[in-house]
């Protein structure tokens, strides 16, 4: 089973405040993403790598930051927060691009 | 511009009836359409796909239609029960890009 973890379930940040997010894949996928999901609007993507060291700005792209160290390690960076960036995030894995992706369970995060 | 849309923000349907959800895209590229399905508090997990040489794809309770030339897809639940109240969410890519662009999704409510 594949399985994607995220390292908080909810978070709660101050405008201003740096912020990571993490995301790890135990099933040697080469492609990793991050979404975020608000009420309306779906899920949209924010980042992807598809290798080691390598990002792909998404849709939604500004505000935001990513970091690929490992090949099973997806982190996703707010540099500072912004009461904007309140939202669902999703982080999702495949074994190629236009695959079937495997989600975490998410994260919460409120900026007050 | 959203390039794939479900029009229909919510769905209420008895236990053990037909539950339909519908997609739009307008992207002719996308050559795969996937549906998820999301709890809440859960991350997306994955329902059903079908490949654009495919005009149906059935998978228990669960069968998804493509329409190609009407670039419409939807999704058929058979018998509808209590436990698939939840998010759907639609979601194609195409071969070039590989993203997977998500619709907003359909709330469906199955009432006992």
């Amino acid at each position: 089973d594949v399985k994607v973890t995220q390292s908080s379930r909810y978070l709660v940040k101050r405008t201003g405040e740096k912020v990571f997010l993490e995301c790890v894949q135990d099933m040697d996928h080469e492609n990793m993403f991050w979404y975020r999901q608000d009420p309306g609007l779906g899920l949209r993507l924010i980042y992807f790598s598809y290798d080691v060291k390598m990002k792909e700005k998404g849709d939604i792209p500004e505000g935001y930051s990513v970091s690929r160290e490992k090949k099973e390690r997806f982190s996703l960076i707010l540099e500072s927060a912004s009461t904007n960036q309140t939202s669902m995030y999703l982080c999702a894995s495949s074994l190629g691009l236009g695959n079937e992706q495997f989600f975490g369970p998410g994260t919460r995060l409120t900026v007050l | 511009d959203q390039q794939v849309k479900q029009n229909s923000p919510s769905l209420s349907v008895q236990e053990g009836r037909i539950s339909i959800l519908n997609c739009d895209y307008t992207n002719s590229m996308f050559d795969y359409f996937l549906w998820y399905k999301k709890y809440p508090a859960e991350g997306p997990t994955f329902l059903i796909s079908i490949s654009s040489i495919k005009d149906k794809n059935e998978d228990g309770r669960f069968t998804v239609f493509l329409n190609k030339s009407a670039k419409h897809l939807s999704l058929h639940i058979v018998p509808s029960q209590p436990g698939d109240s939840a998010v759907y969410f639609c979601a194609a890519s195409s071969s070039d890009t590989g993203k997977l662009i998500f619709g907003q999704g359909t709330t469906l409510q199955v009432k006992p």
